[in-house]
């Protein structure tokens, strides 16, 4: 079946350090891949998309990029603030049908210090 | 644009008690899901719904576990009995179709 992998939490980092969060995936069919960002309190926003291979998704100054030939999706962000300090979820979704499921992975926890 | 609600945020109750939850889509969404997030895990989809019709109910437990969405818009989500394991925070979120799918607050339910 479908899953993701996503690097294991939790992330502590000084402010302005440099980010990547590993997320690797399995997909029967030719899935889009997300990142979805969790801030304390809040429900599950979306952060970025690719929907096709070598498509970057950006966004508040976060990338990342649909490698096919690794399946991965690893998020990056060349400079963390405080306020990136949220849980960070991998996800993919295949449509089959009119079957729009999405399947995350774990989260990642990222804390960022002043 | 307001966005997906949902109701109670939070909720405690026995175990074998009976509890409901209630999502109210963003406006026009045809689709609407529910997903379970037990605590150090990622969301886990439990049913969809499009319109009011069930596409996909494949991991809900439905020896406990119910859903309706009368008339396409409003859905609840209802367990009875409820067991210890069914601690969560309970997630709905709604799209056009197939498109990006907009998470609610949660509900996080404790099971005692």
């Amino acid at each position: 079946g479908d899953s993701v992998t996503q690097m294991e939490g939790p992330v502590t980092l000084s402010e302005e350090a440099f980010l990547t969060i590993n997320c690797t995936y399995t997909a029967t069919g030719y899935p889009s891949l997300f990142w979805y960002v969790q801030y304390p309190g809040e429900g599950l926003q979306l952060l970025l998309k690719a929907t096709k291979a070598d498509d970057k998704g950006s966004n508040k100054g976060f990338e990342a990029t649909y490698r096919k030939e690794t399946t991965s999706f690893h998020l990056e962000k060349g400079s963390v603030q405080v306020s990136d300090s949220a849980v960070y979820f991998c996800a993919l979704k295949v449509v089959g049908g009119s079957n729009y499921k999405l399947t995350f992975g774990k989260g990642t926890l990222l804390t960022v210090n002043p | 644009e307001a966005g997906v609600a949902q109701s109670p945020r939070y909720k405690i109750i026995e175990k074998r008690q009976s509890v409901a939850f209630w999502c109210n889509p963003i406006s026009g969404h045809a689709t609407l899901y529910w997903y379970q997030q037990i605590l150090g895990q990622g969301p886990k989809l439990l049913i969809q719904f499009q319109n009011n019709g069930v596409v996909d109910d494949s991991q809900l437990p439905k020896d406990r576990f119910s859903a309706e969405r009368l008339k396409g818009v409003d859905s609840t989500l209802k367990i009875q009995p409820a067991k210890l394991e069914d601690s969560a925070v309970y997630l709905c979120a709604s799209s056009q179709t197939s498109g990006t799918q907009y998470f609610g607050p949660g509900t996080r339910l404790t099971v005692l």
